[in-house]
């Protein structure tokens, strides 16, 4: 079965820009949660979507917004960029419960 | 509030060498624990997943082990290769402030690289 997919693999913006990435999880799976990977601080989350609605939220600024759609795929905004938003962002998708996470290969945001 | 933890870092041994990842979590009210690869620039492939009722989980060469009690999983590799290197994360699920709205928290990692 097709995993699950991100697009773009790879971004290059300018500070002040805004983003969007988007993840289609694997069939089936309802839960869809984005993740920040950095050198310095590892893997951070961001937020969870279920059935189309924020079920948790990490600690990160406004800036940083999500959303999930009724075929639960989900797209991540990033708006007034900062050099600092230059991530791994990766997305996993679960059937929720005591099931583990999948994940996808990842976009890779680079902000000059 | 959740910490994770991976000693060693980073490990360097030689192929053919039986190792041992460790990983220790502060809160024990888990749901599960899930161990993951992530190969250089690559996204992250899911290793083994034990739930907070089991004591271990194998696939292959791989083990792993669970003690929440004492807030410890161990990753048990045996007989590595060179292809087994990569890092290696471990990731606890809970809920946030115990309750349902669940999510990972990571440990920083270990390297490990294995010498032909």
């Amino acid at each position: 079965k097709a995993g699950v997919t991100q697009t773009p693999r790879y971004l290059i913006k300018t500070r002040g820009q805004q983003v969007t990435l988007s993840c289609s999880p694997i069939s089936g799976h309802r839960s869809v949660s984005w993740y920040q990977q950095t050198p310095g601080q590892g893997l951070q989350f961001l937020f969870e979507y279920f059935s189309e609605t924020q079920r948790n939220k990490g600690n990160f600024p406004g800036r940083f917004s999500g959303r999930q759609f009724s075929n639960s795929r989900s797209e991540m905004n990033v708006s007034t960029l900062e050099l600092g938003d230059s991530a791994l962002y990766l997305c996993a998708s679960s059937l929720g419960g005591a099931n583990g996470y999948t994940f996808g290969s990842g976009t890779r945001l680079t902000v000059v | 509030k959740q910490e994770v933890t991976q000693i060693p870092a980073a490990l360097s041994v030689p192929e053919g060498e039986n190792l041992v990842l460790n990983c220790s979590f502060t809160d024990s009210a888990i749901y599960n624990l899930q161990w993951f690869r992530q190969d250089p620039g690559k996204g992250l492939t899911s290793l083994l997943l034990i739930q907070s009722s089991q004591r271990e989980q194998t696939s292959g060469r791989l083990n792993a082990s669970l003690d929440k009690s004492s807030g410890r999983s161990t990753l048990y590799i045996a007989a590595s290769q060179p292809g087994d290197s990569a890092t290696y994360l471990c990731a606890v699920k809970r809920g946030d402030s115990g309750g349902s709205n669940y999510k990972l928290t990571f440990g920083k990692g270990t390297l490990l690289t294995v010498n032909p």
